[in-house]
């Protein structure tokens, strides 16, 4: 059970728009702390996608971006393309357990 | 370019003991904050444990508290994971990844660069 909360799964054609929702609590990102989300392709690397909710690293397409709001946040992925197939996790600091928390990611199915 | 190898992994038993590498090149080492993160089979991410740019400072998840160390040679370039008392749960694919204190990542701290990780099997 991991501490912030994301979808198993979501798909979409191509061209289409997916958003990925992360929920957690009053002691991460209800606290105030960012939330930074990844892009995995198993077997390689992960990749930082979105930091601090809303700012996208150099190199990282517009079609990507992040919100935050309460106690949840959300990566939202426009025209999608096939190589947005991945696994998509969300990041950020939980201040009663003192540690970084992930949620449990999110598979994106591109159809 | 920042790269990250790790290095160390394989099979061992319940209760051994394992030592993983990881070896930073393209950006200067001892300014960053580092940590290891793995992913157990099938499961998602999980921070192990981070260490600051001098070693002066530690943090480990409760589950490997008193089991795993951490370390760092800055002259060369390299961190370190030691793991004792090794479980079955501890089986997965451990990586090493940079943590920027700075910029958008100042506030809470993000991972900007991941090495693609090592695999450490525990099991009989």
């Amino acid at each position: 059970q991991s501490v912030l909360t994301q979808p198993p799964s979501v798909s979409g054609a191509p061209g289409q728009r997916v958003t990925i929702s992360c929920t957690g609590s009053s002691s991460n990102i209800g606290a105030g702390y960012d939330v930074h989300w990844y892009q995995h392709h198993p077997g390689t690397a992960p990749k930082l996608l979105i930091s601090a909710n809303t700012n996208r690293p150099s190199g990282v397409p517009g079609r990507f971006s992040g919100s935050r709001s309460g106690t949840s946040a959300s990566l939202a992925i426009t025209g999608l393309q096939a190589e947005d197939e991945a696994d998509y996790y969300c990041q950020s600091y939980d201040s009663s357990l003192i540690v970084f928390v992930f949620g449990g990611g999110t598979k994106l199915t591109v159809l | 370019e920042v790269q990250l190898v790790e290095s160390g992994g394989g099979l061992v038993q319940p209760g051994g003991s394992l030592r993983l590498s990881c070896a930073a090149s393209g950006f200067t080492f001892s300014n960053y904050w580092m940590s290891w993160v793995r992913q157990a089979p099938g499961k998602g991410l999980e921070w192990v444990a981070n260490i600051k740019q001098d070693g002066s400072e530690r943090y480990f998840v409760d589950s490997v508290k008193g089991r795993f160390t951490i370390s760092r040679d800055n002259a060369r370039n390299s961190l370190f994971l030691q793991m004792d008392s090794l479980r079955a749960e501890d089986t997965a694919v451990y990586s090493c990844a940079r943590e920027p204190r700075e910029g958008y990542c100042r506030s809470t701290a993000c991972f900007d660069y991941w090495g693609q990780g090592t695999l450490v099997t525990v099991s009989s």
